[in-house]
């Protein structure tokens, strides 16, 4: 089993549409959680770190589940601009300088 | 904002060649980062600086040094360039304290002929 595991998709959504992505992580005692977005040959750039109680961002909300191992993340109301990959980031315990990436989840909002 | 600078966007270079890929950040960030970003497998650790002239193996480090000499730049070197090493080259920074986000430079994009 992988780390950190994220379905690559792609999902091809309507402009307008909700669309939800999990990634689920193997380490129990993993402390930090992040997405990132990725357009394509670019770097990663940092959507929002994941807090225990949730988190929101305008369209995006953020949620972390402990008990069950996974990060969600909702994206309402899809823009074309949302068009890209986004990696799911786990860091492991404190002090360590360990980050797991997913490989990705793509999306691709339609006109 | 953070900024991370890689000294390169593209190179190609050819096997047996050694490489040099430069990174700058100016965060003043303790700990820095060399990753490479192959398709399916996500992004792997290859060298991770704590502190200048500091430095640990990550998870694929053979084939490849690093060098910081000061705590702005972290430099990656491909010893003896092969075409496996063929990718995607990311360098991050993050502060040594705090949530621990990283920030990427553009990239290097390498390819090993």
């Amino acid at each position: 089993r992988k780390e950190v595991e994220q379905d690559p998709g792609p999902f091809n959504v309507p402009e307008g549409a909700t669309v939800a992505f999990n990634c689920t992580y193997s380490n129990s005692a993993s402390q930090s959680f992040f997405w990132y977005r990725q357009d394509c040959r670019k770097e990663p750039k940092l959507l929002m770190s994941v807090y225990s109680s949730g988190n929101e961002d305008g369209r995006f909300t953020a949620q972390l589940n402990r008990a069950s191992q996974y990060i969600s993340l909702l994206i309402r109301d899809s823009k074309l601009s949302d068009s890209a990959t986004y990696l799911c980031v786990v860091k492991g315990t404190s002090g360590t300088y360990k980050y797991i990436f997913g490989t990705g989840t793509r999306l691709k909002v339609l006109a | 904002d953070v900024k991370v600078t890689q000294s390169s966007r593209y190179l190609v270079k050819r096997t047996g060649e050694k490489v040099f890929l430069e990174c700058v950040q100016d965060m003043d960030h303790e700990n820095m980062f060399w990753y490479r970003q192959d398709p399916g497998l996500g992004l792997r650790l290859i060298y991770f600086s704590y502190d200048v002239k500091m430095k640990e193996k990550g998870d694929i480090p053979e084939g490849y040094s690093v060098s910081r000499e000061k705590k702005e730049r972290f430099s990656l070197i491909l010893e003896s360039a092969s075409t496996n090493q063929t990718s995607m080259y990311l360098c991050a920074s993050r502060s040594g304290t705090g949530i621990y986000i990283q920030y990427f430079g553009a990239g290097t994009r390498l390819s090993v002929l």
